[in-house]
């Protein structure tokens, strides 16, 4: 069974703080995405990171992608209120019968105080 | 298209009662996604079909779940004889994939149907 452990399970801090969040798994996925969720709504799709090594940027979020393709990060810079929610890693199935499953991280609970 | 249609939004039921919720997903997606979640959890998965064919289940899909897709547009979950456990968000997402190939795009997710067992 492939899994991913996300820490920190809470996080909450003020405005203009920085955070990572971690995703880690022993089994190496085809690709990672993460998920932003808010109350009352389905996650909505922020990255998905495909080669080891790998970072992208949006805005103030910077995403990376371990070179073992085992796990990722995503660091937030200058915290906002807006940033509060529900974040989600996510891999994707490489191979066999489960091929495009996505497996999600149990989330990371973030909450920015003004 | 205005994405991902879940409904009912929220059920009440009361223990042993039947449950099913629709989900209409965005028109050209070939695959649709049941997930789970519980309350500041990450969803699981239940199952998914591609076209009308159910690919995987979920252990955690007891016989009391069942789910279809009958031509391969919109989706059904029904749920027998509810328990206080499947009290939970279910949550529909769907996406396009090429046949034999991993998906490594986005998932569109519904706003989820929110089921109460009493």
């Amino acid at each position: 069974t492939q899994l991913l452990e996300q820490s920190p399970q809470f996080l909450s801090i003020q405005e203009g703080e920085n955070l990572t969040v971690y995703c880690n798994s022993s089994s190496v996925f085809s690709s990672l995405q993460w998920y932003r969720q808010e109350p009352g709504e389905g996650p909505v799709l922020l990255v998905t990171v495909v080669t080891g090594g790998e970072v992208k940027k949006l805005k103030r979020l910077t995403f990376q992608f371990g070179d073992a393709r085992k796990d990722s990060s995503l660091h937030i810079t200058a915290a906002q209120p807006g940033d509060t929610g529900l974040y989600l890693c996510a891999g994707v199935h490489a191979g066999g019968t489960s091929y495009g499953k996505l497996t999600f991280g149990q989330g990371t609970i973030l909450t920015v105080h003004p | 298209d205005t994405g991902v249609s879940q409904n009912p939004r929220h059920k009440i039921t009361k223990r042993g009662q039947n449950v099913t919720f629709r989900c209409d997903p965005i028109s050209e997606h070939n695959r649709l996604y049941w997930y789970r979640q519980t309350l500041g959890q990450g969803p699981e998965f239940l199952t998914y079909f591609q076209n009308e064919a159910q690919l995987e289940k979920s252990r955690l899909l007891s016989d009391r779940f069942s789910a279809e897709r009958p031509k391969g547009s919109f989706s059904t979950l029904e749920i027998q004889r509810t328990e206080q456990g499947d009290s939970a968000m279910y949550l529909c997402a769907s996406s396009f994939a090429l046949a034999g190939l991993a998906n490594t795009g986005e998932l569109f997710f519904g706003e989820g149907s929110r089921l109460t067992v009493l």
